[in-house]
């Protein structure tokens, strides 16, 4: 069974950087995409990026410019970077398993979600 | 980028009950559409992929369909555990996914 567990801060200050890990296990990270979702409280999801085991990345245009997604295929684990947050920024945030077939790609292993509150 | 509106936002219906909620795109996105459910303080979780197909798991009583702009998750026989709020997303874009914003469904 494949499981994926988001760690990081949850607490991070204005105009600083949020770095969160998402630790894959019950799988390999190789042959899938990975992504990175996060939901305001109270709120809908957004889709932020996801990146390949061979490095390639794919960024919601909102984020580009602050955001890095990284993957280290050594510790089966790959990482969110988003620089110079704000309290818009606050949300709890996901990271889950992309699965590509010809019918469409769809988010299909999910970590439980980690809260991180922009706040000084 | 693609927009996707759902509605109706939020319904309430008693047990036994039939509920359909509809998604549609801003644009054609073909059949690459899924759908999620999400409780309360838990992740969302995989309903329904490619607008029709259930993974292995989810009841039978969920069913998608739709092709192009207008699609529909349909819950045959509306139970206690399906008290939660369903996210419609589209896959048709690569570089970058869009979610609905949610329909919340209460049980009578």
């Amino acid at each position: 069974q494949v499981r994926l567990q988001e760690s990081g801060p949850g607490l991070v200050k204005p105009s600083e950087t949020l770095s969160l890990i998402c630790n894959v296990t019950g799988g390999s990270i190789n042959s899938y995409y990975w992504s990175w979702i996060r939901q305001p409280p109270g709120k809908g999801l957004e889709w932020i990026g996801s990146i390949h085991y061979s490095g390639t990345v794919n960024y919601t245009p909102s984020l580009e410019s602050r955001l890095t997604i990284s993957v280290d295929t050594s510790k089966n684990q790959f990482s969110l970077k988003l620089r110079s947050v704000t309290a818009a920024d606050t949300a709890v945030y996901y990271c889950a398993r992309e699965v590509y077939t010809a019918m469409g790609n769809h988010l299909d292993y999910w970590g439980q979600g980690n809260l991180v509150t922009v706040s000084s | 980028d693609i927009q996707m509106t759902q509605s109706p936002s939020s319904l309430s219906a008693s047990v036994g009950d039939r509920v359909t909620i509809t998604c549609r795109a801003s644009q054609s996105i073909s059949g690459y559409l899924n759908w999620y459910q999400q409780k309360p303080g838990k992740a969302p979780n995989l309903l329904i992929y490619a607008a029709s197909i259930l993974p292995n798991g989810v009841p039978s009583r969920f069913s998608g369909s739709g092709f192009g702009t207008d699609f529909t998750l349909t819950i045959s026989s509306l139970q206690p555990e399906d008290s939660a709020i369903y996210y419609c997303q589209q896959s048709y874009s690569p570089l970058w996914y869009t979610f609905g914003q949610g329909t919340k469904v209460e049980i009578k």
